[in-house]
């Protein structure tokens, strides 16, 4: 199976700051990547499909980056909102596969 | 679209469990479904994968021979039917929907269902 990790584990940050986070998979996705959204005690939230195409209704301040075995997600202005955690996906096989999350906050 | 998840609870290890996801809002017979789970405190961990066609079928490594996903088209149902459960199958349990035939993502989520193991 292919393995995703994310770093940081934790990050934290303030209103306005941008952050950067980091999905690396054990080996080639090629774009077969997407970024999740989890607020406590909710289900999660498709933010990114295809490594940096935007889902309907998601801020702009969201965007993702990367292909093959390296991605990134950015916010560019953090708002309150957005204290969660972030779980990159990869679906280039037919078992897919989380990283561990990214909690942001404050 | 709707998601509505139902049948967890509390159940002995080695005992069995029928988890449905009631859908709505969408032409339930041309999107896959998913189902996702998390364990308190955890990451997110797929489960299992059904195709809109019924035909695929795919399941994650720690459920493979124990769980088995199945949908209900006429009714907009999907099930897991869950046997020989392990303490370590305890969690919040999502049905989650796929954008077409079987892309293996989840643009929407049910609220989940908990399901504990423990004698």
């Amino acid at each position: 199976d292919i393995q995703m990790t994310q770093f940081p584990s934790t990050l934290s940050a303030s209103v306005g700051d941008r952050v950067t986070i980091t999905c690396r998979a054990s080996q080639n996705i090629i774009r077969w990547l997407a970024w999740y959204q989890q607020r406590p005690g909710k289900a999660p939230k498709l933010l990114i499909s295809k490594a940096s195409t935007l889902e309907s209704g998601v801020p702009s301040r969201f965007s993702g980056s990367g292909s093959g075995t390296e991605f990134t997600l950015t916010i560019s202005r953090l708002q309150p909102d957005d204290f969660a955690t972030y779980y990159c996906q990869q679906y280039n096989s037919n078992v897919v596969t989380f990283g561990p999350g990214t909690k942001v906050d404050i | 679209v709707q998601l509505v998840e139902s049948g967890g609870g509390v159940v002995q290890p080695g005992r069995s469990l029928r988890l449905s996801c009631a859908a709505s809002g969408f032409t339930f017979s041309a999107y896959a479904t998913h189902w996702v789970r998390q364990a308190p405190g955890k990451g997110l961990e797929w489960v299992a994968s059904i195709s809109s066609d019924e035909v695929n079928k795919y399941y994650a490594d720690a459920v493979k021979g124990r769980f088995t996903i199945s949908r209900d088209t006429s009714r907009k149902t999907m099930f897991l039917q869950m046997n020989s459960l392990r303490a370590e199958d305890t969690a919040v349990y999502y049905c989650a929907r796929d954008p077409g035939f079987l892309e293996r993502i989840f643009d929407y989520w049910g609220q989940g269902t908990l399901v504990t193991v423990s004698s």
